[in-house]
């Protein structure tokens, strides 16, 4: 079945390190993926997408990575601050055209002062 | 949050009690979605709305049902709670069918 999956549960950095987040993603089909941050009793939030026909997009202080040819999916926060610890979850689009996300489990960032 | 409510924020229910939560948006978006979050589970989709009246399943539908009678309002009900549904529910928007969800600030759900 489709599915989207996190290479690693947790991951601990530095503050003001870089931080790179990974997703593997099955649907070949899929073509919008998104990244969202959820920190701890609050609601997803979005904080960037990026279409298949694109290889990189960047926002403020993120950037995300789609690599077609593997089916990988990377999230990249730069100078990781404190107030960016929170779980990440990709999500994608699947082979249907309703709307529907597929969601990963996610992964826990934390952020050591 | 993007201009979306959920009430109630909190609720405790008994086995067997119906339950409905509802979602109100601001945004004026087409789609609305209604999400469980589960440990172990992630955000897994229950019903979806692409329009008033306009309605799908997602694929945890079972025990749930919804009605979108107003573009701003989006209910989902429990009609017989049950321990399995206890739950954080999430609401989301979304303007198309390729474009960001914007989700609410959740209710949790806890069925005894």
């Amino acid at each position: 079945g489709e599915s989207v999956g996190l290479h690693l549960p947790t991951l601990s950095v530095q503050e003001g390190d870089n931080s790179i987040i990974n997703c593997a993603y099955s649907n070949s089909a899929s073509d919008y993926f998104i990244w969202y941050k959820q920190e701890s009793g609050k609601g997803p939030q979005f904080i960037i997408d990026i279409r298949s026909n694109m290889d990189k997009r960047q926002g403020q202080r993120v950037t995300v990575l789609l690599n077609k040819t593997v089916k990988h999916l990377s999230l990249q926060i730069a100078a990781t601050q404190p107030g960016d610890s929170a779980v990440y979850f990709c999500a994608e689009n699947g082979s249907s055209n309703t709307g529907k996300l597929i969601f990963g489990q996610g992964t826990t960032l934390q952020v050591k002062p | 949050d993007a201009g979306i409510t959920q009430s109630p924020r909190h609720k405790v229910t008994e086995t067997g009690t119906p339950v409905t939560l509802r979602c109100h948006q601001t945004e004026n978006h087409r789609y609305m979605y209604w999400y469980r979050q589960d440990p172990g589970h992630g955000l897994r989709l229950i019903h979806y709305s692409y329009g008033v009246k306009d309605t799908d399943k997602g694929e945890v539908s079972d025990g749930y049902s919804v009605s979108r009678s107003k573009t701003e309002d989006f209910l989902l009900t429990l009609e017989s709670a049950t321990s399995s549904q206890t739950s954080v529910y999430f609401c989301a928007i979304g303007p198309g069918v390729v474009y960001e969800q914007y989700f609410g600030p959740g209710t949790r759900l806890t069925v005894t």
